[in-house]
């Protein structure tokens, strides 16, 4: 069974600081792996998707990596603002059924 | 456009009792997803459908929970009778067949079961 693990659970830091977010999965044998937000008492948004044949992907001051081999990735914010203030949840799948596994989440709060 | 409705927002019920939450996906998306949310379990699948036909239903926790599409714009998930360790987040999300991967998520039934 496929379980997803994000370190650490919670992280503060002051603003304009570049911050990674880590992601780690037991099974490497995923179809693709996202990272989402979700702000207090709202629903998720998509932030990046990684197909399992790439190495990262960029959104503006976002990139995420992914290591199959190692079963990791990372998220990388740079120059942080207090509006990045947010859980961030990354999600693999194991095929192309749409079923995503989730991690439960780093709490971040970027500090004026 | 509105994105996923969810309603209610808010449920509090007492053990016991039935609860339906209800969803309206993205017009013209054809798969939604049922998800509920827990601090100690995190986020888990319950249901999906495509084109309003339950395709996974492996993640209902118990036959207490149903689920149901009766046409493309209208979802429910039932639990009755409910319990306590019901009490969770319930999300809805919809997503194209075309870009299936994004998934757009409802803002969430939070349900107190006392």
């Amino acid at each position: 069974k496929q379980e997803v693990t994000q370190i650490p659970a919670a992280l503060s830091v002051p603003e304009g600081e570049n911050l990674v977010l880590n992601c780690s999965f037991t099974d490497s044998a995923i179809y693709n792996l996202q990272w989402f937000r979700q702000d207090p008492g709202k629903g998720l948004t998509s932030l990046l998707l990684i197909q399992s044949s790439q190495r990262e992907q960029t959104s503006g001051r976002l990139n995420a990596s992914l290591d199959k081999s190692s079963g990791r990735s990372t998220l990388y914010i740079a120059a942080s603002q207090p509006g990045d203030s947010a859980t961030y949840l990354c999600a693999v799948s194991r095929g192309s059924n749409y079923k995503l596994t989730f991690g439960k989440g780093t709490l971040l709060t970027v500090n004026p | 456009d509105a994105g996923v409705i969810q309603s209610p927002r808010h449920e509090v019920t007492e053990m016991g009792q039935e609860v339906t939450l209800r969803c309206k996906p993205i017009s013209g998306h054809d798969y939604l997803f049922w998800y509920r949310q827990t601090m100690m379990r995190g986020l888990e699948l319950l249901i999906y459908f495509n084109n309003n036909v339950p395709i996974d239903d492996s993640g209902m926790p118990e036959d207490r929970f149903s689920a149901k599409m009766p046409n493309a714009s209208f979802s429910t998930l039932k639990i009755q009778p409910s319990e306590p360790r019901d009490s969770a987040v319930y999300f809805c999300a919809s997503s194209l067949l075309l870009d299936g991967w994004t998934q757009y998520f409802g803002p969430g039934t939070r349900l107190l079961v006392l």
